[in-house]
């Protein structure tokens, strides 16, 4: 089986501070994505990763970045965290292409 | 833009079929996945149709119009366990997911 593995479940940060989230694959999937979930909105597409040291631009990338150094790897960053970033944070990898999404448990992230 | 329409909420009796449908907009449209998600947990792959047709997997169906720009998810002999969040996703030419908003799905006895 898949697994998709994410560093927390839950954080709390206060406004400013510097977020990062880890997550990690163990099916040697080329395509990682990081999305946010909030309530009546479902998953929004913050960044996306083909491939190593690679990385596209989402729906809603503004205030995040990411790093992919290896390929089971991708972190999502939160340079200043904000308010308004308080969300679910969730990770999915996929083979090949990206139809077929193999989430992970989620990081909820509280931002005071 | 891009669009996809679900309904927010569908209530059904334990043994019974549902259908939950999906209408999008979207350009370079390459297919339309399902996924579920239980209460606190990840989203789970349901099905993918790129194809025009009825697709089933077990008590599960999944069906696509292109012409219309329509699908639906058809759940039948429902169980408790099936009450969850169904999300409709439009899988385009940029290698995205376009995720609707989710339809909340509860089970009644």
């Amino acid at each position: 089986d898949v697994k998709v593995t994410q560093s927390s479940r839950y954080l709390v940060k206060r406004t400013g501070e510097k977020v990062f989230l880890e997550c990690v694959q163990d099916m040697d999937h080329e395509n990682m994505f990081w999305y946010r979930q909030d309530p009546g909105l479902g998953l929004r597409l913050i960044y996306f990763s083909y491939d190593v040291k690679m990385k596209e631009k989402g729906d809603i990338p503004e205030g995040y970045s990411v790093s992919r150094e290896k390929k089971e790897r991708f972190s999502l960053i939160l340079e200043s965290a904000s308010t308004n970033q308080t969300s679910m944070y969730l990770c999915a990898s996929s083979r090949d292409r990206g139809e077929t999404q193999y989430f992970g448990p989620g990081t909820r992230l509280l931002v005071l | 833009g891009q669009s996809l329409e679900q309904p927010s909420e569908v209530t059904a009796v334990e043994g019974a079929i549902v259908q939950i449908n999906c209408t999008y907009q979207t350009s370079g449209f390459y297919g339309l996945s399902w996924y579920q998600q239980h209460d606190g947990g990840a989203p789970t792959f349901l099905s993918y149709n790129a194809l025009d047709g009825l697709e089933e997997t077990g008590r599960f169906s999944s069906f696509l119009s292109r012409s219309d720009s329509y699908g639906y998810l058809l759940l039948q002999e429902l169980q408790m366990k099936d009450s969850a969040s169904y999300f409709c996703a439009v899988y385009n030419q940029g290698g995205k997911l376009i995720f609707g908003q989710g339809t909340e799905l509860s089970v009644k006895p």
